[in-house]
């Protein structure tokens, strides 16, 4: 089974300044589908941004974008201009091609709480 | 559309009774997932179920959890003789089954136990 781990438990950001947030991951697979998921006091877990491992360029949503290096099996979150409703805990995850989605499937990282100070 | 609803949004128990957790998916999401969140920890995966197929019951703690999907739609997660450590967010989330598909949440279920 592959592992996610986000070795930061909580970083702290001044609004409008950049932050990244790290995700490693532990495979053997060359072929798998990566996630960033940002969840709010509302508790509602929402989708920031996704990667495919077979392309090499970056992906990136308006402010979010991220530093997949798949040989380090890294994928760093970057937040520009950081704001205020960015205040969330961060989860990323590992999605395997090779099972389905349960417990073998989909990993999540333990998360990063993120704070913005004003 | 409308997203993934939970209910109920909260729920407060005492120990030794049954709860039952409701989730609905989004219309046409094959796939289903629940999990379990501890205060300030991540996400502890219980069953995942995906159209027809027997359900991925993997992640269930104890035989005091069980879940069922009717008609590949509602989901009921189901917590009999509740415990004081059972107490966490309930977490529901469908997605549409294949693999880049991402998982769309609900808001979850906040179970108390006193």
């Amino acid at each position: 089974a592959q592992t996610v781990t986000q070795s930061q438990p909580e970083m702290s950001v001044q609004e409008a300044e950049t932050v990244t947030l790290s995700c490693t991951y532990d495979t053997s697979e060359s072929d798998y589908y990566l996630f960033w998921y940002k969840q709010p006091p509302s508790r509602q877990m929402i989708l920031v941004i996704r990667q495919e491992a077979y392309k090499q360029q970056n992906a990136t949503e308006n402010r979010f974008s991220v530093n997949f290096q798949k040989a380090a099996k890294s994928f760093s979150l970057k937040i520009s201009d950081s704001q205020l409703g960015d205040a969330a805990m961060y989860f990323c995850a590992y999605r395997t091609l090779y099972s389905g989605g349960g417990a073998d499937g989909l990993t999540f990282g333990k998360g990063t709480h993120l704070i913005i100070q004003p | 559309g409308a997203g993934v609803s939970q209910s109920p949004s909260n729920k407060v128990t005492e120990k030794g009774k049954d709860v039952e957790l409701r989730c609905d998916p989004i219309s046409g999401h094959t796939a289903l997932y629940w999990y379990r969140q501890s205060l300030g920890q991540g996400l502890e995966f219980l069953i995942y179920f995906q159209g027809n197929s027997a359900p991925d019951k993997s992640g269930l703690p104890s035989d005091r959890f069980s879940a069922e999907r009717t008609g590949g739609s509602v989901s009921t997660l189901t917590i009999q003789r509740t415990q004081q450590e059972d107490s966490a967010v309930y977490l529901c989330a469908s997605s549409q089954g294949s693999y880049n598909s991402p998982l769309h949440f609900g808001n979850g279920t906040r179970l108390t136990v006193t």
